[in-house]
């Protein structure tokens, strides 16, 4: 079983809809956790850090359950822009960045 | 400030050969991290330092690769010999600290084995 697991995708949806992507993560001893944005051909850049009580960032709401060991990320209004691999990543307690695979999100006009 | 720095950006050989890539990580950040990303899949973890020193490299296939970083800033990370499945892009990453979340990424030597 991969330490963190997502939905590749892809997700096609037309601009200005809402998309959501979820992630599970296995190793409960995780302490932190973020979704980074991955342009093709370019290197993963954070989008935002994950809370508990969650987290906004204008368009951008990241969720996460402990208890379920789950991770979400919703994307409002989207963008054209916006197109682009969603890592889920994972800090794990031996201080390193456990990375998914990637959701891949198209947006279409 | 300037940025996780790498080259060369592009690389292809063939199988057998050897290669080496280099990165130069954000100034004062102690820790630097390479990573391989397959196509497809997110990047993996290979090697961790912190200043000139490894902390983590079981992910690091020690039969054909090797990684330093003598002085504690600039790191090169070497393929010998390469294989087909070598293939990936080459990521390096710094962070301030070893107990620091945040990592800055540099932009990537994509390899080719033919």
């Amino acid at each position: 079983r991969k330490e963190v697991e997502q939905d590749p995708g892809p997700f096609n949806v037309p601009e200005g809809a809402t998309v959501a992507f979820n992630c599970t993560y296995s190793n409960s001893a995780s302490q932190s956790f973020f979704w980074y944005r991955q342009d093709c051909r370019k290197e993963p850049k954070l989008l935002m850090s994950v809370y508990s009580s969650g987290n906004e960032d204008g368009r951008f709401t990241a969720q996460l359950n402990r208890a379920s060991q789950y991770i979400s990320l919703l994307i409002r209004d989207s963008k054209l822009s916006d197109s682009a691999t969603y890592l889920c990543v994972a800090w794990d307690s031996s201080y390193k960045l456990i990375f998914g695979s990637g959701t891949r999100l198209l947006v279409r006009p | 400030e300037a940025g996780v720095a790498q080259s060369p950006r592009y690389k292809i050989i063939e199988k057998r050969q050897s290669v080496a890539f280099w990165c130069n990580p954000i100034s004062g950040h102690a820790t630097l991290y390479w990573y391989q990303q397959i196509l497809g899949q997110g990047p993996k973890l290979l090697i961790q330092f912190q200043n000139n020193g490894v902390v983590d490299d079981s992910q690091l296939p020690k039969d054909r690769f090797s990684a330093e970083r003598l002085k504690g800033v600039d790191s090169t990370l070497k393929i010998q010999p390469a294989k087909l499945e070598d293939s990936a892009v080459y990521l390096c990453a710094s962070s301030l600290n070893v107990d620091t979340d945040t990592q800055y990424f540099g932009p990537g030597t994509r390899l080719t084995v033919l």
